[in-house]
């Protein structure tokens, strides 16, 4: 069992929608998590994360934790074709000196 | 201005080569690490390094290898042990010998074995 689980996609939504990412993870230790997004071809950048069950919004994204369902995931609002990407889900786990990735959600914002 | 650079950005190498990845930052930042990214696999921990002289294997270290002698600078080496080294090669940092999960990446380096 992977240790952190994304739907690859690709997740498509018009321009000015919600777009809702979504991501599972297997260990109940898992700590941290984090939402990356990574355009095409260039390097992963940090957007959000969230430490604590419930919702933290930051602008126009929203993180959400389930610890009890060992699911996080990632709201965007007024989606933007700028917010084409793919979003990459990681976590930390109690004792682990790295972060551990998904494999992403492919977001394409049609205008 | 601070962060973190590699190169070369684009490498291709011929079967039974070695090759090294350079990984400089200028963050100050005490861990460094190496990631590999193919398609639909995401990112996979090559190595990583808390302190200067010390480094740890991650996931798929086997085909690799690395040194860490100024805190500044970590290069990979992609030996001709490695099977499939044809990816997308990642270097980052972050703050402080633990992660926090707040990882600061290069640009990457794309690596093809002709």
């Amino acid at each position: 069992q992977k240790e952190v689980e994304q739907n690859s996609g690709p997740l498509s939504v018009p321009e000015g929608a919600i777009a809702s990412l979504n991501c599972t993870y297997s260990d109940r230790g898992s700590q941290s998590f984090f939402w990356y997004r990574q355009y095409s071809g260039k390097s992963p950048e940090l957007i959000m994360f969230i430490y604590s069950n419930g919702d933290k919004e930051d602008g126009r994204f929203t993180a959400q934790l389930n610890k009890a369902s060992q699911y996080v995931s990632l709201l965007i609002r007024d989606s933007q074709p700028s917010d084409s990407a793919t979003y990459l889900c990681a976590v930390t786990k109690e004792g682990a000196n790295n972060l551990f990735f998904g494999t992403g959600t492919r977001l394409t914002v049609i205008p | 201005d601070g962060g973190i650079t590699q190169s070369p950005k684009y490498l291709f190498r011929k079967e039974g080569q070695n090759v090294t990845l350079s990984c400089e930052q200028n963050l100050n930042h005490d861990a460094m690490y190496w990631y590999r990214q193919d398609p639909g696999q995401g990112l996979r921990l090559i190595y990583y390094s808390q302190i200067v002289n010390d480094f740890q294997k991650g996931d798929i270290a086997e085909g690799y290898s690395v040194s860490r002698e100024k805190k500044e600078s970590f290069p990979l080496t992609v030996t001709s042990a490695q099977k499939n080294p044809t990816a997308f090669y990642l270097c980052a940092s972050s703050i402080g010998t633990r992660t926090s999960g707040e990882l600061f990446f290069g640009e990457g380096s794309r690596l093809t074995v002709l």
